[in-house]
């Protein structure tokens, strides 16, 4: 089982480059989300989506783009990507259907804006 | 607002000495309290669910338990393989099952 898989795990780019963060999940779950991971902030929220079709904006969106074409993919876009979006990206799944409901998450994606 | 804050930021311990780690929250209507260890370079993992406020749960040498307003993550006579960053995170009852994180605590433990 290989559960949800992100890639690339390192990405450096220049200020203004677009990019697309891959994650895929093979456990057919319903939802899917993306966060950001940085020091002393915790795990913040940028996006999820409930099922294919179906997206929505969390915590911190601006600067990001996501779709949901199919239950097994979610891609994050970045648009023109900017320093403040140096973090790790972690892409979570999870399903109402398990009685604990806890996410699994990705390994992450390590991104260096310069 | 929704928000949870864990305390301490970080934790040393001595191998075998038992300690714990609080979580607190408010949440506009709690559907769940999450616990998760994350080790370096790597995503987090799943620990714990607790639903009601007097709930336990227990693996291996963690227990963890909730009230109506905190969580704690009791660790029993840890290990150095315990060392890890422990993540408390809440779901709120409202659309979107999302997850609200604290900044987790950093636990070392020494041999």
């Amino acid at each position: 089982n290989a559960g949800v898989t992100q890639t690339p795990k390192f990405q450096v780019l220049k200020t203004g480059q677009s990019m697309t963060l891959q994650c895929a999940q093979d456990m057919n779950h319903e939802y899917m989300s993306w966060y950001r991971q940085d020091p002393g902030m915790g795990l913040r929220l940028i996006h999820y989506s409930v099922g294919a079709g179906i997206t929505d904006q969390g915590e911190v969106p601006n600067g990001y783009n996501v779709s949901r074409s199919t239950t097994e993919d979610f891609p994050l876009r970045l648009l023109s990507a900017a320093p403040s979006q140096t973090s790790v990206y972690f892409c979570a799944s999870s399903t109402p259907l398990t009685p604990n409901y806890g996410y699994t998450f990705g390994s992450g994606t390590r991104l260096t804006v310069v | 607002e929704d928000q949870v804050t864990q305390s301490p930021e970080a934790l040393r311990l001595q191998e075998g000495e038992s300690s714990s780690l609080n979580c607190s929250y408010t949440v506009s209507g709690l559907r769940g309290l999450f616990w998760y260890r994350q080790d370096p370079g790597k995503g987090p993992e799943f620990l714990f669910t607790l639903y009601s406020a007097g709930e336990e749960k227990e693996k291996e040498r963690l227990k963890a338990t909730l009230t109506k307003k905190e969580s704690f993550l009791h660790i029993t006579a840890p290990k150095p393989e315990d060392s890890a960053t422990y993540l408390c995170a809440v779901q709120a009852m409202r659309a979107g099952n999302q997850f609200y994180f604290g900044t987790g605590t950093s636990l070392t433990v020494i041999p």
